[in-house]
């Protein structure tokens, strides 16, 4: 069974603090995993799809890699605009998305 | 136009109420999604419509009926809801089913609450 999984579950940030959220998945066969950002109360906003271990795309204040096991989301100097909840979803070739619970990010002035 | 756009933004209903939620789309997506999304939690998967016919219903209890009259629309018909049935209703689609580079574009969903 697809298996997703986020850490940590909350962040607090200081602005200007970089750090890294986690993105762990198990899944056969993977097609695809994605980020999203998801402001409160509103629908999932597109990132990043990251398609093979080794990837890495960048937007930003915001870059994603990918390992065989796991996608990692730095954060650069964020501001406070960037608090919010991030998902990573993954997708197996013939399956639906499966997203993992999301980080709930702060970022305090 | 790359947008998913949901009406209405808020509903509060009662639990004898019949209402309905209604997605638009205009990218030339083929398949179309349903999610239902607790506090705090992540999107779950309702329904999913490929080339307007229903390929995944996920156990969805009958008080939810979903409707695809054509490939730019979606409609979610809600009848005799429960109190625990209030969530935020995302609508998303994609060019086919389980495919798309960006995966899926959501809507910004309808905020529901069952009184």
């Amino acid at each position: 069974e697809d298996q997703v999984t986020q850490s940590p579950e909350a962040l607090r940030l200081q602005e200007g603090e970089s750090s890294s959220l986690n993105c762990s998945y198990t899944v056969s066969g993977l097609r695809g995993l994605f980020w999203y950002r998801q402001d409160p109360g509103k629908g999932p906003e597109f990132l990043f799809t990251l398609y093979s271990a080794g990837e890495e795309k960048e937007k930003e204040r915001l870059k994603a890699t990918l390992t065989k096991k796991e996608s990692f989301l730095h954060i650069t100097a964020p501001k406070p605009e960037d608090s919010a909840t991030y998902l990573c979803a993954v997708q197996a070739y013939g399956q639906n998305f499966v997203f993992g619970p999301g980080t709930r990010l702060s970022v305090l002035p | 136009d790359t947008e998913v756009t949901q009406t209405p933004k808020h509903l509060v209903m009662g639990m004898t109420n019949k209402k309905s939620l209604k997605c638009e789309q205009h990218m030339g997506h083929r398949a179309m999604y349903w999610y239902k999304q607790k506090a705090k939690k992540p999107p779950e998967l309702m329904f999913v419509y490929s080339y307007e016919k229903l390929s995944i219903n996920e156990s969805v209890p009958s008080r939810f009926s979903p409707e695809c009259p054509n490939s730019s629309l979606l409609n979610l018909h809600l009848h005799a809801l429960q109190p625990e049935d209030s969530a935020l209703y995302l609508c998303a689609s994609s060019q086919e089913a389980r495919t798309g580079v960006k995966g899926y574009t959501f809507g910004s969903g309808t905020r529901l609450t069952v009184v």
